[in-house]
């Protein structure tokens, strides 16, 4: 079983909707969490980061973590064509630590 | 400012041959990571340099791979004898780790794609 679990899709939505990504873990060590978007061909780039539990948002996106539960979300509002890539959730149990990412979920936003 | 380079950005070769990978990192960052991309596959860690400290090398899958990062800076992934499955997108990553709490940002480059035939 791997430490970080994301489906991987492709999660098809039409644009305006909101997109719902999650990732779930397995290791209660883990308190750094990201989001990584990657356009084909490109290396990731962060997205969003969150210290331990609590939400964060920052203009469309809102990431959540719960920790009890070993589960993290990023929502995507107004959802446009440009945000079709592949997202990827990483996490790390202490700064300056290895990054262990998920498989990464594509997602599709159809005009 | 200049991000993060690899070189090549394609690379072909024939299985056996040994391949070097290079990385440019951003100047003053201290942490540089190696991870690998399978097809439609997550980031696979490889092995990640801090400043001054031994290399974390636990991610790399055998001892045909092997990195190195000289002065601090630019580092190179060797891969010897290289086989088919070795075929991945390779990329880089670096840091500017500044301590428990902080924000430690990962700044990618596009990768290397290999391709063992």
């Amino acid at each position: 079983q791997k430490e970080v679990e994301q489906d991987p899709g492709p999660l098809s939505v039409p644009e305006g909707a909101i997109v719902s990504l999650n990732c779930t873990y397995s290791n209660s060590a883990f308190q750094y969490f990201m989001w990584y978007r990657q356009y084909s061909r490109k290396g990731p780039e962060l997205l969003m980061y969150t210290y331990s539990s609590g939400n964060k948002e920052d203009g469309r996106f809102t990431a959540q973590v719960d920790k009890s539960s070993k589960y993290i979300s990023l929502f995507i509002r107004d959802s446009q064509p440009s945000d079709s890539a592949t997202y990827l959730c990483a996490m790390s149990k202490a700064a300056g630590n290895k990054l262990t990412f998920g498989g990464g979920t594509r997602v599709l936003v159809k005009p | 400012g200049a991000g993060v380079s690899q070189s090549p950005s394609n690379k072909v070769t024939e299985k056996g041959k040994d391949v070097e990978l290079r990385c440019d990192p951003i100047s003053g960052h201290t942490a540089l990571y190696w991870y690998r991309q399978s097809l439609g596959q997550g980031l696979e860690f490889l092995i990640y340099f801090q400043g001054n400290s031994a290399p974390d090398k636990s991610g790399l899958p055998s001892d045909r791979f092997s990195a190195e990062r000289t002065g601090g800076s630019v580092s190179t992934l060797t891969i010897q004898r290289t086989q088919q499955e070795d075929s991945a997108v390779y990329l880089c990553a670096s840091s500017l780790v500044r301590g428990e709490g902080t924000n430690e940002k990962l700044f990618f480059g596009s990768g290397t794609q290999l391709s063992v035939l």
